[in-house]
């Protein structure tokens, strides 16, 4: 059974510019959240979706939006990229998003220049 | 607001040392608690889990037990090997509403041979 593919495994950008990272869930799973993880904040929940919508969103500004589709792959935008947004990115998905286990991918790598 | 807290790394033992790494929680709910491990490199992998109180979880060597009267999920393993040395995170989530998991700030395991 495939896990969580994320993809591109690695990327740098320049300010300002924009970045969409994508994620195949497990099969069967239609939950899938985001989660940002730096040395400085540790690992912060971004968003999560089940059946194309959003369930719950944390505490990151605008800039930072998301996107499941009816296959439940998911896709994250950062628009106007700052510094500050250099992380590795990780996706995770669950069957429900409701108290299951959840299963991390190897995350995409992002620098910003 | 709910929270986990988790010691401070690094920690640095020898190998066929005994393991603890504490975790407590605050959850306005029922959560469901977990640990994962992240070697370098890589996504989180679910190390094992505890869904209700004085459940145990144990998995590789490793056992955590929910205290719900400590609000605790402690990692233990009684000998620890070099190819243990990653980094440890503690996190729960709730059975319903927030569809999310909430991460301590991770555990740095070092062992030497």
């Amino acid at each position: 059974k495939a896990g969580v593919t994320q993809t591109p495994r690695y990327l740098i950008k320049t300010r300002g510019q924009q970045v969409t990272l994508s994620c195949s869930p497990i099969s069967g799973h239609r939950s899938v959240s985001w989660y940002q993880q730096t040395p400085g904040q540790g690992l912060q929940f971004l968003f999560e979706y089940f059946s194309e919508t959003q369930r719950n969103k944390g505490n990151f500004p605008g800039r930072f939006s998301g996107r499941q589709f009816s296959n439940s792959r998911s896709e994250m935008n950062v628009s106007t990229l700052e510094l500050g947004d250099s992380a590795l990115y990780l996706c995770a998905s669950s069957l429900t998003g409701e108290g299951n286990t959840i299963y991390f991918g190897e995350g995409s790598w992002l620098t910003v220049v | 607001g709910d929270s986990v807290t988790q010691m401070e790394g690094p920690v640095t033992l020898s190998e066929e040392a005994f393991l603890t790494i504490n975790c407590t929680y605050t959850a306005t709910g029922y959560p469901s608690l977990f640990w994962y491990v992240q070697y370098p490199g890589e996504g989180l992998q679910l190390l094992l889990k505890a869904t209700k109180a004085d459940d145990k979880g144990s998995n590789k060597g490793f056992e955590a037990t929910y205290r719900k009267e400590t609000t605790s999920f402690h990692l233990e393993k009684g000998s620890v090997q070099v190819s243990d040395s990653a980094v440890y995170f503690c996190a729960l989530t709730l059975v319903s509403g927030t569809y999310k998991y909430i991460f301590g700030t991770g555990t740095r395991l070092k062992v030497l041979a």
